[in-house]
């Protein structure tokens, strides 16, 4: 059973630039999250996606969105790039219908704004 | 919104020794209680979890205990070895009526000498 997929793995960006971010969840996964991981600062919820829909959002400036596509795969788009939007961006799936299940990581794009 | 406390954010044992760290969460109506290693350069995977009707958990040398009154939970290494180094993250649920999703603590970097 293939895992959680991200691409690109690694990406550098000047600041002013927006960039999209991709995660395929494991099959027959419909909820996908996406977290911002920098040092000191763990694991930021970002959003959570589920059936296309939005169900959660952290607390992001609107420069971060996404979306979810009907096979459930995701993109998250940050725009006008900021040095402090460096970091490596997790995206986890689930099962999760109605309730919580594990999550299940993907690798991670890292992200550096130059 | 949730808000997950974790304690201490660093930790170090000697090979052998207990190791525990623990968690606080805000909201009361979370249910659901993981815990996550991530070993340098390696995506966060899941070692055991709690649900809020039960107060205690084993796997192994890992055990988790949920005191929902106080709402903190902690996760417990017993007779701990080199390859345990690693940072945990603890994370608790976030309910509304949008959905679920998973707040993380900002983790606790745990190293192991022999």
């Amino acid at each position: 059973k293939a895992g959680v997929t991200q691409t690109p793995r690694y990406l550098i960006k000047t600041r002013g630039q927006q960039v999209t971010l991709s995660c395929s969840p494991i099959s027959g996964h419909r909820s996908v999250s996406w977290y911002q991981q920098t040092p000191g600062q763990g694991l930021q919820f970002l959003f959570e996606y589920f059936s296309e829909t939005q169900r959660n959002k952290g607390n992001f400036p609107g420069r971060f969105s996404g979306r979810q596509f009907s096979n459930s795969r995701s993109e998250m788009n940050v725009s006008t790039l900021e040095l402090g939007d460096s970091a490596l961006y997790l995206c986890a799936s689930s099962l999760a219908g109605t309730g919580i299940y594990g999550y299940t990581f993907g690798s991670g794009t890292r992200l550096t704004v130059v | 919104g949730e808000n997950v406390e974790q304690h201490p954010s660093t930790l170090s044992v000697q090979e052998g020794d207990s190791a525990v760290i623990k968690c606080t969460y805000s909201d009361s109506a979370s249910n659901y209680f993981p815990w996550y290693k991530q070993e340098l350069g390696k995506r966060p995977q899941l070692i055991i979890d709690i649900r809020s009707n039960v107060g205690e958990k084993k796997d192994q040398r890992i055990a988790v205990t949920l005191n929902k009154t106080a709402k903190h939970f902690s996760l417990h290494i017993t007779e701990t070895q080199p390859e345990d180094s690693a940072v945990y993250f603890c994370a608790a649920s976030l309910l509304n009526q949008a959905g679920t999703a998973l707040i993380f603590g900002k983790g606790t970097t745990l190293s192991v000498s022999s």
